[in-house]
């Protein structure tokens, strides 16, 4: 079964800061990893996605992740933190088999931007 | 691409009573997924189709929910005797094509029971 671990459910940051996280998963197959952002009473908007290929991957707003295999791991990264990147986050990976499309989410990390 | 949409946003209502939720998803997304998410954790499948075919139910869909997509394009989830733990926020995604490709998500249906 695959599933998904963010370390941290709360990251506090000061603004223009490094923003960092973390997010492991688990997969007995190859993964489709993804990175989603939600704001207060509102749907998951997509940040980024590894698929195959390039193991960094950018995204929206400035965000990027890069994909460790040997760490399982699927880290999101932004240089600068700006005070609308407050919002909780949420990793997941799609299961491969039959190539649903179904993601399997990690609990997310509620990201605070300090002025 | 006016993005999936969800009615109603809110819905209050008292435990035992029937409800139903409604979901537009992108005109030419084939697939249309169901995910339930409680405060402070990440949303979690309830059910997924492709067309108008039902192809997976989590073990978290139990008898009082049933979800229908009769035409292939818009779907419904009905939660029968609602009880207080059905209180959540219920969103509705849908994706084009080919599994893994991204999800788009609604803003969702948040349910109250009291």
């Amino acid at each position: 079964a695959q599933s998904v671990t963010q370390l941290g459910s709360h990251v506090s940051v000061s603004e223009g800061a490094l923003v960092l996280l973390r997010c492991n998963y688990s997969s007995s197959v190859p993964p489709y990893l993804f990175w989603y952002v939600q704001y207060p009473n509102q749907g998951l908007q997509l940040l980024l996605k590894y698929t195959t290929g390039a193991t960094l991957v950018k995204g929206i707003n400035g965000f990027e992740a890069e994909f460790k295999k040997s760490e399982t791991s699927f880290h999101l990264t932004k240089p600068s933190a700006h005070m609308s990147d407050a919002a909780e986050y949420f990793c997941a990976v799609s299961t491969g088999s039959g190539n649903t499309g179904k993601l399997i989410f990690g609990q997310g990390t509620t990201l605070q931007v300090k002025p | 691409d006016t993005g999936v949409s969800q009615d109603p946003r809110h819905k209050i209502t008292k435990r035992g009573q029937n409800v139903t939720f409604r979901c537009d998803p992108i005109s030419e997304h084939n697939r249309l997924y169901w995910y339930r998410q409680t405060l402070g954790q990440g949303p979690e499948f309830l059910t997924y189709f492709q067309n108008e075919a039902q192809l997976e139910k989590s073990r978290l869909l139990s008898d009082r929910f049933s979800a229908e997509r009769p035409k292939g394009s818009f779907s419904t989830l009905e939660i029968q005797r609602t009880e207080q733990g059905d209180s959540a926020m219920y969103l509705c995604a849908s994706s084009f094509g080919q599994g893994n490709s991204p999800l788009h998500f609604g803003n969702g249906t948040r349910l109250t029971v009291t």
